[in-house]
């Protein structure tokens, strides 16, 4: 199956830097979900997004559906240490049962 | 909370073996999946399944088998494992319908085909 783009592949960033990353794809979407996965074990869901244009907080995270139906944003405001990981797009395709389609991930590094 | 639980964090097999991986689920969703986690490439799904019995091959199905005899337990075989299996498999578990279809993960079992 295809996979969505998402970029960038990897960020360093300094402790209380926000954090931006996003994911493509050429298909249309009616569910965006972003996960983090913490070094060993599996992915976590962070935020669910359903319509087009939705904007969804959790904690100092907002993620958005994107108004084509074909991307989505994740920021992470203030990042911490405990932020590093690595930060999954996934979709799933209006004609695609239950399935979802994943970026590639973005490994973030929160450096002191 | 949805609990995704697989029998194994870490396993060592040699090139040949059968390999059994796994995964048992306490939210009697109907949904199961068998992913494998690379570097770069994100997660890639192996097969899934949306109801006991019942399995449809994913995205790279080939030198791998499922079983799911009972709803809470979705199992991943690997008929005769081979070096280019080394990898993290993840397994999930989501409910019925074909919206909202939030995916829950287990830990993850890492695999090492020696």
């Amino acid at each position: 199956g295809q996979q969505l783009n998402q970029s960038p592949q990897s960020m360093f960033i300094q402790e209380g830097e926000d954090v931006s990353m996003n994911c493509t794809s050429s298909s249309i979407f009616n569910t965006w979900l972003w996960y983090k996965q913490d070094p060993g074990e599996g992915p976590v869901l962070l935020i669910a997004l359903y319509k087009a244009g939705e904007l969804t907080s959790n904690g100092r995270l907002t993620a958005q559906f994107g108004i084509t139906r074909k991307d989505s944003f994740l920021n992470i405001s203030a990042s911490i240490p405990s932020d590093v990981g690595i930060y999954f797009c996934a979709g799933q395709r209006t004609d695609s049962w239950g399935k979802l389609q994943f970026g590639a991930g973005t490994q973030v590094v929160v450096t002191p | 909370d949805v609990k995704v639980t697989q029998s194994s964090r870490y396993l060592v097999k040699r090139t040949g073996e059968k390999v059994f991986l796994e995964c048992v689920q306490d939210m009697d969703h109907e949904n199961m999946f068998w992913y494998r986690q690379d570097p770069g490439l994100g997660l890639r799904l192996i097969y899934f399944s949306y109801d006991v019995k019942m399995k449809e091959k994913g995205d790279i199905p080939e030198g791998y088998s499922v079983s799911r005899e009972k709803k809470e337990r979705f199992s991943l075989i690997l008929e005769s494992a081979s070096t280019n299996q080394t990898s993290m498999y993840l397994c999930a578990s989501s409910p019925p319908g074909v919206t909202k279809n939030i995916q829950y993960f287990g830990a993850g079992t890492r695999l090492s085909v020696l």
